[in-house]
């Protein structure tokens, strides 16, 4: 599975666009992008997935760069519930997730 | 909305005594999981299951660790000798098919405490 690299906590006031970034350079063409979240010692929860083309749900948007070597996902309005830990995973499996460390994002009233 | 429930939600045993977790998987899923989560850390693959057998496990689910589907339903992991370096959250997860065209269900966790 390719590395990924996130920073390790992030600050958004509450009512504005979340941006996390994620580098994932070494990314190979059969490599999925996933997004997932763990709000404070809950199960960890899907959020969103991509392969090159940018994707978006009810919950929030995915950008990946032309090159596939970097993406970020978007929440466009942070409320204080998403407070969580964000997982960038980047993998051509498709029966397994892999957990790095995220990056621990801080919605701030 | 379906979802993933596991019990107990807190389980506290004595080192060396054994434990299962229960899990209870989304009903028309297929594959089933088990994670693991030490405090402070990440979330750590265990082993995952399909079509009634294990289909892969970490080196972290060693001798002392196995999980069965003893119903159809339900999905255990057993732990047959508690250590004190268990104590974790353990999570469960389902999801139907390949990751790509599903998304993967994790339960609440169960909270493990040896003491």
């Amino acid at each position: 599975d390719a590395k990924t690299t996130q920073p390790p906590s992030m600050d958004c006031a509450e009512g504005r666009a979340a941006n996390l970034p994620c580098n994932h350079s070494t990314i190979s063409g059969n490599e999925y992008v996933y997004w997932y979240r763990q709000i404070h010692s809950q199960g960890p929860q899907y959020i969103i997935h991509g392969l090159k083309n940018n994707e978006t749900n009810e919950m929030a948007s995915l950008i990946i760069t032309e090159d596939r070597k970097s993406s970020t996902l978007i929440l466009p309005h942070a409320t204080l519930r998403d407070t969580a830990v964000y997982y960038c995973i980047v993998t051509y499996r498709d029966d397994k997730i892999i957990f790095g460390k995220g990056t621990r994002l801080h919605i701030l009233p | 909305e379906p979802e993933v429930t596991q019990t107990p939600s807190h389980q506290v045993t004595q080192m060396g005594q054994e434990v299962i977790l229960r899990c209870v998987p989304i009903s028309n899923h297929l594959y089933f999981y088990w994670y693991r989560q030490i405090l402070g850390q990440k979330v750590e693959f265990l082993v995952s299951f399909y079509n009634n057998e294990i289909s892969e496990k970490s080196e972290i689910f060693d001798d002392q660790f196995s999980v069965e589907r003893p119903d159809g339903s339900n999905f255990t992991l057993k732990i047959r000798s508690t250590k004190l370096e268990d104590s974790a959250m353990y999570f469960c997860a389902s999801f139907s098919g390949r990751l790509i065209y599903n998304e993967q269900f994790f339960g609440p966790g169960t909270r493990l405490t040896v003491l």
